[in-house]
This record gives structure tokens, C-alpha cells and sequence, in this order.
């Protein structure tokens, strides 16, 4: 089977804190890719990150860092110093090259408060 | 600038009414996707076209119709067959390789049922 779970559907902090979404996935695949997009009101879904199965190297780029565990099967995301900006809903998934087709978890609400 | 149109941004239809959603990319990409999103979930795959001429069935593709005449091009239509199709609909298009795969999505269109 082939899913993507995100276990927290809301998260509320207050700005400046610190936060870790979370992302679990399932598939017996050995390729495979992992993504992070950012869903504000307009809708429109923002490319944050894209990992391949075969680079396990974490990543920060400013405020934000991804920690990729192939042995736990999971791609999470920690914001630092939130901002009342990074509200949103924000959604990982998988995807395969072969198809093309994306997996998409159910998605984080993400609320900062002032 | 390349991307992915998508229009009407919002449409109402009426019960037994089919109607078209448009998508167009100008990134020269040969895979085109319709997602569904509903409040609170996850996107799910609808119908995905990885060659012109030629598309495949997503996960929820009962109600609906696609076609892919042109690269460019690939148009989703909600037929009345559909039993709740007041959704948010995104359509993307990708480059789907082993090193470079990318995935673009639209703005988005959100249907209503009146």
C-alpha cells in the first residue's frame, strides 16, 4: 500500500515558537520522492521541498529544516520562530517517476497567533 | 513566465448540468493531473494523463470526463453523474524524470453546486 500520513490536523502556536510537523509514508517502493507544499487561503498549492528516496541529508533553508528517516519512514518539517505568515495548511506527499502521480497526506493547519 | 491556467477560478453549476474546467500549461510538460480537494482532506487523484491522446483513471474518477488533444491542453468535465461535486479542483502538470521531477499546480477552480 502506498499513503501518506499526517496524524496532527491542527497545530495552533504562538509566534516565535518553534513547531514540527509531522509525515509518515507507506510504500514498498525503493524510488520514490517526497514533498512538502504550503496551502494558503488563495489556494494555490507552494512547492517548499522535494526529496528522492536515495538522499537521506537533512535540509534547512532559513527558518525552515526537513528531517528525512528512511528507517522510520517518515519526512518532517519544523518551522523556527513562526511567523503569523506561516499560517497555513500544509501537506506532504509521495510520488513515484514512473506514473508521475503524487500522494497526498490529509494536511496541517498551521495557526500562528500574534 | 511559464505555468499552469487554470479557469473559471469559480463556477456554480446546476444539478444535471455537466460542466468543463479548463487547464493549460505552457512548461512543455508531457504529465498533466486533476486533483480533487475537499474541507479537511487531502487532495485525491482524478484522472492523470502522462502523453497526449492518452490518460489513465485517478482514484475518484467516477463522474467525470478528460481528454488530452494537445500537449498544452488538458480539460476536466464534471458530468451529472458526479453525486457531490462541490469541491476545490487543482490541475498540475510535471516533468516526471529520475533526477528532475518537477510539479507545478495551478491556482485552482472551486465548483459549487446550486
Amino acid at each position: 500500500a502506498q499513503k501518506v500520513t499526517q496524524a496532527q490536523t491542527e497545530i495552533s502556536v504562538v509566534e516565535k515558537e518553534d513547531v514540527t510537523l509531522d509525515c509518515v509514508y507507506e510504500t514498498r517502493d525503493t524510488t520514490y520522492y517526497l514533498f512538502w507544499y504550503k496551502q494558503p487561503p488563495s489556494g494555490e498549492l507552494v512547492f517548499l521541498i522535494r526529496r528522492n528516496s536515495f538522499d537521506e541529508q537533512n535540509e534547512i533553508s532559513g527558518r525552515y529544516s526537513w528531517n528525512f528517516q528512511k528507517s522510520t519512514s517518515s519526512f518532517n518539517f519544523t518551522i523556527t520562530a513562526s511567523q503569523v505568515v506561516d499560517s497555513a495548511v500544509y501537506f506532504c506527499a509521495l510520488g513515484f517517476s514512473n506514473t508521475g502521480k503524487l500522494i497526498f497526506g490529509q494536511g496541517t493547519t498551521l495557526q500562528v497567533k500574534p | 513566465d511559464g505555468g499552469i491556467t487554470q479557469s473559471p477560478k469559480y463556477l456554480f453549476r446546476k444539478e444535471g448540468q455537466n460542466v468543463t474546467l479548463s487547464c493549460e500549461q505552457n512548461l512543455n510538460h508531457d504529465a498533466m493531473y486533476w486533483y480533487r480537494q475537499d474541507p479537511g482532506q487531502g487532495l485525491r487523484l482524478i484522472y492523470y494523463s502522462q502523453i497526449v491522446n492518452d490518460f489513465q483513471k485517478g482514484d475518484i474518477a467516477e463522474g467525470y470526463s478528460v481528454s488530452r488533444e494537445k500537449k498544452e491542453s488538458f480539460p476536466l468535465t464534471v458530468t451529472s453523474a458526479q453525486k457531490n461535486p462541490t469541491a476545490f479542483y487543482l490541475c498540475a502538470s510535471s516533468n516526471k524524470g529520475r533526477t528532475n521531477y518537477g510539479y507545478t499546480f495551478g491556482s485552482g477552480t472551486r465548483l459549487t453546486v446550486v
